[in-house]
């Protein structure tokens, strides 16, 4: 089975622009989690998505916002980016129907954002 | 708040010893526990987890505790290997959110 995927994995935006991050679970998978990784804070849980509606979201400004497909495959947009947003974006994905009931999460490798 | 901490200073350890990593956590009874190891520029990669009636779960050299009481988790590496070297963090379901601690890295010598 592929892992989880993230494109792109790389990513430099200035500070104003808008940024859309996309990734695709694992086959079978239909939750899908988003995190923001800084040396300062660690992995920060952004939002989680299960059969395209969102069921959490964590402690994050408006301007972080997220949607999933019913392929389950999942995309954040961060808009009117700041330099405080440089960050691995992190997604994961779980089986079979939610990732915060004791599942494992799969990640995927990250989308590396730096803002200028 | 719900508080998680894991040293943050770096753990040294010799090849062949028992590495064992901490995490405390205050004002919270998660459900269970999962701990995950995370390489330079990798994603996390899950490696146990533990469930709050559970004092103990092993998979081969890997070894985790769950005190409930002390409101603590301890991850043992046994006989541990350069290749174990890596950061490695914990988790809680905090209101049904996967929360995680900033880490701790585990750097084993030859």
């Amino acid at each position: 089975k592929a892992g989880v995927t993230q494109t792109p994995r790389y990513l430099i935006k200035t500070r104003g622009q808008q940024v859309t991050l996309s990734c695709s679970p694992i086959s079978g998978h239909r939750s899908v989690s988003w995190y923001q990784q800084t040396p300062g804070q660690g992995l920060q849980f952004l939002f989680e998505y299960f059969s395209e509606t969102q069921r959490n979201k964590g402690n994050f400004p408006g301007r972080f916002s997220g949607r999933q497909f019913s392929n389950s495959r999942s995309e954040m947009n961060v808009s009117t980016l700041e330099l405080g947003d440089s960050a691995l974006y992190l997604c994961a994905s779980s089986w079979p129907t939610s990732g915060l009931d004791g599942g494992e999460q799969f990640f995927g490798p990250g989308t590396r954002l730096t803002v200028l | 708040s719900q508080k998680i901490e894991q040293n943050s200073e770096a753990l040294n350890i010799q090849e062949g010893k028992t590495a064992t990593l901490t995490c405390n956590y205050t004002n919270y009874s998660p459900a269970y526990l999962q701990w995950y190891r995370q390489d330079p520029g990798r994603g996390p990669v899950f490696l146990l987890l533990i469930r709050e009636n559970e004092k103990e779960k092993r998979k081969e050299r890997l070894k985790v505790t769950f005190d409930t009481t002390l409101k603590q988790s301890l991850f043992h590496i046994t006989a541990s290997q350069p290749a174990d070297s890596a950061t490695y963090l914990c988790a809680l379901d905090i209101a049904s959110t996967l929360t995680f601690g900033k880490g701790t890295m585990l750097l084993v010598s030859p």
